[in-house]
C-alpha cells in the first residue's frame, strides 16, 4: 500500500515564525501536492511538483514555497506564519493524476 | 477548466438509509473523475473513480457512482447506511495532468 506520512498531525505557531511542514511517500510517485483545507472550501491547491527540484504554483501560493530535493519528500515552508495560514494542510502523491492521489493524514496548523 | 460542484454541505441519514451524495462536473474533454472520504481527523481516502471503463463504478466499504454525461453528474451511492459512514466526502476531478480539482465536500450524518 501506498503510505503518505506528514511530520506532524498538530503544530501551534506564532505569527511571523517560519514553519516547515514536511511529507514523505514511499512509492516512487514523481507527482507530489501540498493542498489547503479549510471548512466550505473543500481542497485548494498550493503547490505540486512534478519532479525532484521541479515546482509550481497551485491555485493560492502566496505566502508559502514548497522545496523537493528528494523524489521521496516534499517540503511546505510557511516563511512568515499569519493567522490566516491557520488550516489543515495535506499532503499528496501520484504517478499520474489521472489514476487519484493518496493523502497523508494532514497537520493541522494553527497559527497565534 | 474542469470543475466539480457538490450540491448539499450536509447530508443526513438514517441507519439502513439509502446514501446519495451528489456531484457535477464540468470538463469540456471526458473527464476522470473521483470519490473521496475523510473521516475525522484524517486525511482523504479514494473510495472510486471513473476513468472511461465503465460507467458505474464500485468502490470500497458498498460504494457506488454512476457516470452520466447527458446530466454532467457522477452521484456517489449506498443502499443502506452504516453508522461507520459518517464522515465527510469529495467529489475531484482531474483538471489537466497535475491537478485534481474537488468540490467544497458533503458532510453525512448516520441517524441511529
Amino acid at each position: 500500500d501506498v503510505k503518505v506520512t506528514q511530520s506532524s498531525r498538530y503544530l501551534v505557531k506564532r505569527t511571523g515564525e517560519k514553519v516547515f511542514l514536511e511529507c514523505v511517500q514511499d512509492m516512487d510517485h514523481e507527482n507530489m501536492f501540498w493542498y489547503r483545507q479549510d471548512p466550505g472550501l473543500g481542497l485548494r491547491l498550493i503547490y505540486f511538483s512534478y519532479d525532484v527540484k521541479m515546482k509550481e504554483k497551485g491555485d493560492i501560493p502566496e505566502g508559502y514555497s514548497v522545496s523537493r530535493e528528494k523524489k521521496e519528500r516534499f517540503s511546505l515552508i510557511l516563511e512568515s506564519a499569519s493567522t490566516n495560514q491557520t488550516s489543515m494542510y495535506l499532503c499528496a502523491s501520484s504517478l499520474e493524476v489521472r489514476w487519484g492521489a493518496y493523502f497523508g493524514p494532514g497537520t493541522r496548523l494553527t497559527v497565534t | 477548466a474542469q470543475s466539480v460542484t457538490q450540491l448539499g454541505s450536509h447530508v443526513s441519514v438514517s441507519e439502513g438509509a439509502l446514501v446519495l451524495l451528489r456531484c457535477n462536473y464540468s470538463s469540456s474533454v471526458p473527464p476522470y473523475l473521483f470519490w473521496y472520504v475523510q473521516y475525522p481527523n484524517q486525511g482523504l481516502q479514494l473510495l472510486l473513480k471513473y476513468t472511461s471503463a465503465a460507467t458505474l463504478v464500485k468502490g470500497i466499504n458498498g460504494f457506488e457512482a454512476e457516470f452520466k454525461k447527458s446530466e454532467t453528474s457522477f452521484h456517489l451511492t449506498k443502499p443502506s447506511a452504516h453508522m461507520s459512514d459518517a464522515a465527510e466526502y469529495f467529489c475531484a476531478v482531474r483538471s489537466n495532468d497535475y491537478k485534481l480539482s474537488f468540490g467544497a465536500g458533503t458532510t453525512v450524518t448516520v441517524r441511529a
